[in-house]
């Protein structure tokens, strides 16, 4: 029972647009959420996160948007650039202070030149 | 200077073997962690340490034991090894958080592919 979905398992994208990730869980008790992006042959890296308390969390060009109500959250990258093509994952805790992140399985986001 | 390191980057070994993973970290965190990502691609916790205490345990088999001489190292041994612990295994590091300071998350190494013929 997957606790955290990514339905889409990629996504492509044209430069310069918009990239949108979504993430659902089925977890009402989930209450911070992060993404990470993971490059081929590398550890994921720590992109951006967002507490319950808030709907939405702005990192230049990242933007992390969470409808509690829905259980779902979007991670909008603009623009896109090349560089960001990567796999992200979700991944969601019980706490901000919490150490069990359950993460989902990804989408591979390529973005076309 | 890598921040959390894990060796070997690649391990091909036969069934049956015994063999380690190592992990360390230089960011002063507390806790460690060893995920396996598994053939769907989905990282799944496999142990926790905090300052050398195991602190999660999640349903995996006794053969693989996570030992954590210090807090900056947690290696995982995997004993009698099997097809189908085939997979990239990544250790991770990260602060306890608390309600005035947010755990960010972890550091991950690069991962250790283990292939397991």
């Amino acid at each position: 029972d997957q606790q955290v979905k990514q339905n889409s398992p990629s996504l492509s994208v044209q430069e310069g647009r918009i990239s949108i990730l979504n993430c659902d869980y089925t977890n009402s008790m989930f209450d911070y959420f992060l993404w990470y992006k993971k490059y081929p042959a590398e550890g994921p890296t720590f992109l951006i996160s967002i507490s319950s308390i808030k709907d939405k969390n702005e990192d230049g060009r990242f933007t992390v948007f969470l409808n509690k109500s829905a259980k779902h959250l979007s991670l909008h990258i603009v623009p896109s650039q090349p560089g960001d093509s990567a796999v992200y994952f979700c991944a969601a805790s019980l706490s901000s202070y919490g150490q069990n992140f359950v993460f989902g399985p990804g989408t591979r986001l390529s973005v076309l030149p | 200077d890598t921040a959390v390191s894990q060796t070997p980057k690649y391990l091909v070994t036969q069934m049956g073997n015994d063999k380690s993973i190592k992990c360390e970290q230089n960011l002063g965190h507390d806790t460690m962690y060893w995920y396996k990502q598994d053939s769907k691609k989905f990282l799944k916790i496999m142990f926790s340490y905090n300052n050398k205490e195991l602190i999660i345990n999640e349903t995996v088999p006794n053969r693989f034991s996570p030992k954590s001489p210090d807090k900056a190292h947690l290696n995982l041994h995997i004993n009698s090894l099997e097809l189908g612990d085939s997979a990239v295994y990544f250790c991770a590091s990260s602060r306890r958080g608390s309600t005035q300071s947010p755990n960010y998350g972890y550091t991950f190494g690069s991962g250790t592919r283990l292939t397991v013929v």
